[in-house]
């Protein structure tokens, strides 16, 4: 069974800077692996910010940026701001089946 | 503007059927693979399925596959999740998500809908 690993929970203080990673169970993530990044807020349904690697939205603020880093997907946030407390999930595609990450849980203090 | 809406959702009693819906508008319906993805109270996402922009091509998570059925009406617009055999655990959150790009399968998803509510208790 592929497992995609994420940070349970990370803390940033206003203005900084953060990184979240997500790690496949299977090795290496790789572009081919078309990583996705979406943020939830406590009740609200999910929202895309990133797709293949480092593609944004229109809707994707620009302090919000990914790639990848060693051998896992990278969303890095800059320039962190209040309402960036939410979960934050990956995504990764596996061929016929796509899998998310566990979710991490960003505390902005 | 780009919208999904699901709906069908409910309390149903373990062992039994519901099909849920997913009314897209907006775009061109046809052109878009779409997936569902599904949230366990208190739980992450969970991929549950996707089907391709044509309808030819559908691929299941495992935990729901050979009870859950994607398909689509792309007159209608609309996506469909049949599901059978239903237990406790497929208690959960249901979002429709539209693809990025049209005509694959890859890269990802773009437009949620809000979700609808299955609940699986006798």
């Amino acid at each position: 069974q592929t497992v995609v690993t994420q940070e349970p929970s990370l803390t940033v203080s206003p203005g900084g800077t953060v990184t979240l990673t997500c790690a496949s169970s299977t090795g290496p993530v790789t572009s081919g692996y078309y990583p996705n990044w979406f943020q939830q807020k406590t009740g609200q349904a999910p929202r895309s910010l990133i797709y293949s690697t480092n593609k944004k939205h229109s809707w994707t603020p620009a302090r919000f940026s990914g790639s990848l880093l060693g051998d896992k997907a990278v969303l890095t946030l800059s320039g962190v701001q209040p309402e960036d407390e939410a979960e934050y999930y990956c995504l990764l595609f596996y061929g016929a089946a796509w899998v998310f990450g566990g979710g991490t849980k960003l505390t902005v203090l | 503007q780009v919208q999904l809406v699901e709906s069908g959702g409910g309390v149903v009693q373990p062992g039994r059927s519901l099909r849920l819906s997913c009314a897209a508008s907006g775009f061109t319906f046809s052109n878009f693979g779409i997936q569902w993805v599904r949230q366990a109270p208190g739980k992450g996402l969970e991929w549950v399925a996707v089907i391709s922009y044509d309808g030819i091509n559908k691929y299941y998570a495992d935990s729901v596959n050979g009870r859950f059925t994607i398909s689509r009406d792309n007159s209608k617009n609309t996506l469909y999740l049949q599901m059978n055999s239903l237990t406790a655990e497929d208690t959960a959150v249901y979002y429709c998500a539209k693809k990025v790009v049209p005509t694959t399968m890859v890269y990802g998803m773009d437009v949620w809908g809000r979700g609808t509510t299955v609940t699986v208790s006798s």
